[in-house]
């Protein structure tokens, strides 16, 4: 069974850099679409982006000047760095993962709350 | 950017009740819609794709149904545990932007 675990700093300085990681564990990363999302405490989903098993990315437009996500396949692992972050990008951070037969958010990580403050 | 509205935003319901929740697509979104079940402190759960297609292990009393801009995602008898918050999402848009609804939340009456 698949499973992601997401990882990193639960507090970042504003104005710095956000690095989050997502170990996959229980299956292969050489496939698929690996996602990550985030939710503003009390708030709905936002989609950040994604990047596909060749390394492809997608990013939300409202992200776009400051997101990267990359892949380690050796590592079995997938980052998002996200800079300049602000109080706004207090959230919970999820990783997800489409599947064989849908391109919806079929597997999660338990999500990692990263707070930003001065 | 597909923007994708939820309606109720709350809706109080007793265990045993038939639930029905709704999601507007701004445009159409075909059937590239799914519905997800979040509880406090968890990530949210698949709960239907393709608007219709259960996910695995989903029970049998949750359906979706729709296409284009109008979906609703039903509950035929509310159990205890199906209290939570639901969210729809489409993942029509090219290049890919997917979007989420703001969230219905069941609650026990």
């Amino acid at each position: 069974q698949v499973q992601l675990q997401e990882s990193g700093p639960g507090l970042v300085k504003t104005s710095e850099t956000l690095s989050l990681t997502c170990t996959v564990s229980g299956g292969s990363i050489n496939n698929f679409y690996w996602s990550w999302i985030r939710q503003p405490p009390g708030k709905g989903l936002e989609w950040i982006g994604y990047i596909s098993y060749n390394g492809n990315t997608d990013y939300n437009p409202s992200f776009k000047s400051r997101v990267t996500i990359s892949l380690d396949t050796s590592k079995s692992h997938f980052s998002l760095k996200l800079t300049s972050v602000t109080a706004a990008d207090t959230a919970v951070y999820f990783c997800a993962r489409d599947s064989q037969i849908t391109d919806a958010f079929a597997i999660w990580g338990q999500g990692t709350m990263v707070t930003v403050s001065s | 950017e597909i923007v994708m509205t939820q309606s109720p935003a709350t809706l109080s319901v007793s265990p045993g009740e038939r639930v029905t929740l709704s999601c507007r697509a701004s445009q159409s979104v075909s059937n590239n819609l799914a519905w997800y079940q979040q509880k406090p402190g968890q990530a949210p759960r698949l709960l239907i794709f393709g608007a219709s297609a259960r996910a695995t292990g989903i029970p049998a009393r949750f359906s979706g149904s729709g296409s284009g801009t109008e979906f609703t995602l039903t509950i035929s008898s509310l159990q205890s545990e199906d209290f939570a918050v639901y969210y729809c999402q489409q993942y029509n848009d090219w290049p890919p932007l997917f979007t989420f609804g703001g969230g219905t939340k069941v609650e026990i009456k």
